[in-house]
């Protein structure tokens, strides 16, 4: 069966500091693969979604980045974190955008 | 461009009421793909059912009903006897080839009280 991952499940993080949130997802091969934030409130934002190895989609332009090296994982990354930047982190996967997709856990992240 | 409207920001009900949660999308693409998800407390969304376009048939799971009408671009789910544990932020989300990509509506918070 597939399972996602996500780490860390928590983060504080200063303003200014950089930023690292691995996703992996294991049992299927070549999976769309999604990162969202969730702010205040309960809309999700798609932030990235990548189709493949090194094929990263921007939706929202921001001082955040995506990185996918290996076919099964998803990085989102900063160099210099904003307050703004506070949220709930959720990445996710799906065969493809006919099938559902699968949610990790997620990352809290709070930058002070 | 698609479109995902929920617009109950937030139901409250008494355990065993039922509750209806609506969906309206806007697509113009033929073929489309909608889901439900349920996002309790913890945080982590749960996927809950799966329709694509040509199929309208309504399903129930459980306690778990969805409508689904082209004609009027919905897709509504009933929670019937609710409980406690229904308590959750339900998002309605569309799909498509075209598209490229999910499109989730805002969301709809449950509260569903003893």
């Amino acid at each position: 069966s597939q399972t996602i991952h996500q780490w860390p499940a928590t983060l504080v993080q200063p303003v200014g500091s950089p930023l690292s949130l691995e996703c992996t997802v294991e049992g299927t091969s070549n999976p769309n693969l999604y990162w969202y934030r969730q702010a205040a409130g309960r809309g999700l934002q798609l932030l990235f979604y990548s189709v493949g190895i090194g094929q990263i989609s921007s939706e929202v332009p921001q001082n955040l980045s995506a990185s996918r090296p290996q076919d099964r994982q998803f990085i989102l990354s900063s160099k210099k974190l904003l307050l703004s930047d506070s949220g709930f982190y959720l990445c996710a996967w799906s065969v493809s955008v006919s099938y559902e997709q699968y949610f990790g856990p997620g990352t809290r992240l709070t930058v002070t | 461009a698609q479109k995902v409207t929920q617009a109950q920001t937030e139901i409250s009900v008494v355990e065993k009421e039922d509750v209806t949660l609506d969906c309206v999308y806007e697509t113009r693409d033929t073929t489309y793909y909608l889901f439900w998800y349920k996002q309790p407390p913890s945080g982590e969304l749960v996927f809950l059912i799966r329709r694509n376009s040509f199929d309208e048939q309504n399903e129930i799971s459980g306690r778990y009903s969805w409508n689904f009408q082209k004609s009027t671009s919905s897709f509504n789910f009933t929670i019937t006897a609710s409980q406690v544990v229904d308590s959750a932020v339900y998002f309605c989300a569309l799909s498509s080839h075209s598209w490229g990509k999910f499109q989730f509506g805002a969301g709809t918070q449950v509260v569903v009280t003893p």
